[in-house]
């Protein structure tokens, strides 16, 4: 069965770097995923593709301090120079044959 | 610039039904697969139902399989979900998103309409 498993919660320091983990189960180690931010009380905003390779595509106007990574069945999603804005909720998503619209829980990202 | 507007939620009796909308602009509609998610308060995104492009294939989560509709203008610019038999378990934020061009990834969201099922 495909599953997405992100930890609950995540928090780094201002102007600081934090890297949210995003696991795939067990034989889809080479699926792409992507990420969403949703800051509160708004809706979701896709933040990049991310492929198995660890090589990515990012969504319009998507700052530089976000970027992606790959390892085994891990997907990363790492934020650089956090900002106040950065608190989020953080999702991954991916999709199979016939299938479509698999989330993650979800991280819960607080900047310090 | 891409833009989603839903619109259509509100506070219905359980049993009840709505029309939810979501109009597109900024981007080629009909060229495109759309779906519905949502979120139950304090909840993750669920995925709840898809149409493609020219609306001719249609798929839904079993949680709503039977009760939702999706459907789509191309000619209006919008896209549609008739939910009927509405539980308290539907209460929700409802958005709409659009698919990438190759992927069943979302590359777009709308800000989302709540739906309140309760007597």
């Amino acid at each position: 069965q495909l599953v997405l498993t992100q930890s609950p919660s995540a928090s780094a320091s201002l102007g600081a770097s934090v890297k949210l983990t995003c696991t795939l189960s067990s034989g889809h180690s080479s699926y792409a995923i992507a990420w969403h931010q949703q800051q509160p009380e708004k809706g979701p905003r896709y933040l990049m593709k991310l492929n198995s390779d660890g090589s990515h595509s990012k969504g319009d106007g998507i700052p530089d301090r976000f970027s992606g990574s790959s390892s085994g069945a891990e997907r990363y999603l790492t934020i650089s120079s956090l900002q106040s804005e950065d608190e989020a909720d953080y999702y991954c998503q991916t999709w199979g044959t016939g299938i479509r619209g698999i989330f993650g829980g979800g991280t819960k990202l607080t900047v310090l | 610039e891409v833009q989603l507007l839903e619109s259509g939620g509100g506070l219905v009796q359980p049993g009840g039904s709505l029309r939810l909308s979501c109009g597109a602009s900024g981007f080629t509609f009909s060229s495109y697969a759309m779906s519905w998610v949502r979120q139950a308060p304090g909840k993750g995104l669920e995925w709840v139902s898809y149409i493609s492009a020219g609306g001719a294939s249609t798929y839904y989560a079993d949680s709503v399989k039977g009760r939702f509709t999706i459907s789509r203008d191309n000619s209006k610019n919008t896209l549609y979900l008739q939910v009927n038999s509405l539980r308290a378990e539907d209460t929700a934020v409802y958005y709409c998103a659009k698919e990438d061009y190759q992927l069943p990834y979302f590359d777009y969201w709308g800000q989302g309409t709540l739906v309140t099922v309760s007597s």
